[in-house]
């Protein structure tokens, strides 16, 4: 597509529950990241992909959250149990070559825990 | 989405001035350096990068200065309008990461 697609783009939903959040990279990109953005927050490393090596997860905050990426394409983060503290702008990210360099973001999908 | 940051630095400039954002970096081995702007409801979007081997950098009506020495990064937008009223984060690599670690942002307010 012309860029990073995300969905929903805004999702509410009761503590306990889970949720699945979902990103469609820029075709042709190999690398695919999740940012957290808080109110009053920079953004927070995630996870990262790429292509078939193993997903660096180093930044998800709790085993509640984990995150796929099938065929090498979109991804699926999944938080499960959800608290008050996850409430955040979940952003999701592509890049060419996977070099931490000039990601290109999505619009993001702002999910608020009740 | 909402909007970002209410607690961020702010700095306010008007309409047809030059602005200055600066960014203090963490890591002494990161070589790659990258400025975004966020506008409210919307991603992160690219406004001009630079690498370690380079001290300044000029794009359209925007340039980067590092400063390695102190481990500082600015940006200048010259000419300010009201559309470059956004977030603007800096973000930082290192040629070990794979990833951008992001700085915690500065709104700018344009006034007209």
């Amino acid at each position: 597509g012309a860029g990073v697609s995300q969905s929903p783009s805004n999702k509410v939903t009761e503590k306990g529950k889970d949720v699945e959040l979902r990103c469609d990279p820029i075709s042709g990109h190999t690398a695919l990241y999740w940012y957290r953005q808080s109110l009053g927050q920079g953004l927070e490393f995630l996870i990262y992909f790429q292509g078939n090596s193993a997903p660096d997860k180093s930044g998800l905050p709790s085993d509640r959250f984990s995150a796929e990426r099938t065929g090498g394409s979109v991804s699926t983060l999944t938080i499960q149990r959800t608290q008050q503290e996850d409430s955040a702008v979940y952003l999701c990210a592509s890049s060419f070559a996977g070099q931490g360099e000039k990601l290109f973001f999505g619009s993001g999908t702002q999910l608020s825990v009740l | 989405g909402e909007s970002v940051g209410l607690h961020l630095p702010t700095l306010s400039v008007q309409e047809g001035d030059n602005s200055i954002i600066n960014c203090a970096y963490s890591n002494s081995a990161s070589d790659y350096f990258i400025w975004y702007k966020q506008e409210s409801g919307k991603g992160p979007q690219f406004i001009i990068d630079i690498r370690s081997n380079m001290d300044k950098r000029q794009g359209q009506r925007v340039t980067v200065l590092l400063n390695k020495t102190v481990k500082h990064l600015s940006l200048q937008i010259a000419a300010t309008q009201p559309g470059d009223s956004a977030v603007y984060f800096c973000a930082e690599n290192w040629a070990a990461g794979n990833k951008l670690t992001f700085g915690g942002g500065t709104r700018v307010l344009v006034k007209p």
